[in-house]
């Protein structure tokens, strides 16, 4: 069981490049979201997509732009990156979004 | 804003002796959760508590929840080493047409052998 997989897991960025960061889950659920984390902050959410074809801002969308591409992949990019958006971006899937929810490892972004 | 805040921020305890983290927060919920993050990892759903709930158990993991007082604990008896982690509270809105989860800051845990 996979669960949910995010690539890549490290990057380095340079201010003004763009990326995206990938998302998929096997377990079938509805909703997908995608969060940053910070030192000192929690988790905010940035993005989320409560059932396939739809998405939402979070708490903190500024500067982010995603994709649900699937049932099963849910994508979040940065345009032209800046180095407020260092930080560890989590996806998460969970089957209504009521439930538990099930965590990706992460993906460790800097941006120089 | 973050919804929930746990209190103590950091806590540090000998193995064996119990250890409690409480969290607050701000608006009615639906359910209230509580994730492990060990360091450098993604979040593991721990236990969840209903709003129509006072007291949940799983293995040494008790969860109390008052609705009144917007609170919660979390409880891990007979602590050891592994359990060293940070522990977030996490609620979900009630009334809003999708759900997400709102994280508060957490509390890291370390367990001395």
């Amino acid at each position: 069981n996979a669960g949910v997989t995010q690539t890549p897991k490290f990057q380095v960025l340079k201010t003004g490049q763009s990326m995206t960061l990938q998302c998929a889950q096997d377990m079938n659920h509805n909703s997908m979201y995608w969060y940053r984390q910070d030192p000192g902050m929690g988790l905010r959410l940035i993005y989320y997509s409560a059932s396939e074809g739809t998405t939402d801002k979070g708490e903190v969308p500024n500067g982010y732009n995603v994709s649900r591409l699937n049932k099963r992949e849910f994508s979040l990019r940065l345009e032209s990156a800046a180095p407020s958006q260092t930080s560890v971006y989590f996806c998460a899937s969970s089957e209504t979004g009521l439930g538990g929810y099930t965590f990706g490892s992460g993906t460790r972004l800097t941006v120089v | 804003s973050q919804q929930g805040e746990e209190d103590p921020q950091a806590l540090s305890i000998q193995e064996g002796e119990n250890a409690t983290m409480n969290c607050s927060y701000k608006t009615s919920i639906n359910n209230l959760q509580w994730y492990r993050q060990n360091s450098g990892r993604g979040l593991v759903h721990l236990i969840l508590i209903r709003s129509n709930e006072r007291e949940k158990h799983s293995g040494r993991l008790r969860v109390t929840l008052d609705t009144s007082k917007k609170s919660s604990s979390l409880l891990i008896t007979a602590s050891r080493a592994a359990d060293t982690a940070s522990y977030f509270c996490a609620t979900v809105y009630s009334g809003a047409g999708s759900y997400q989860l709102t994280f508060g800051k957490g509390t890291k845990l370390s367990v001395i052998p």
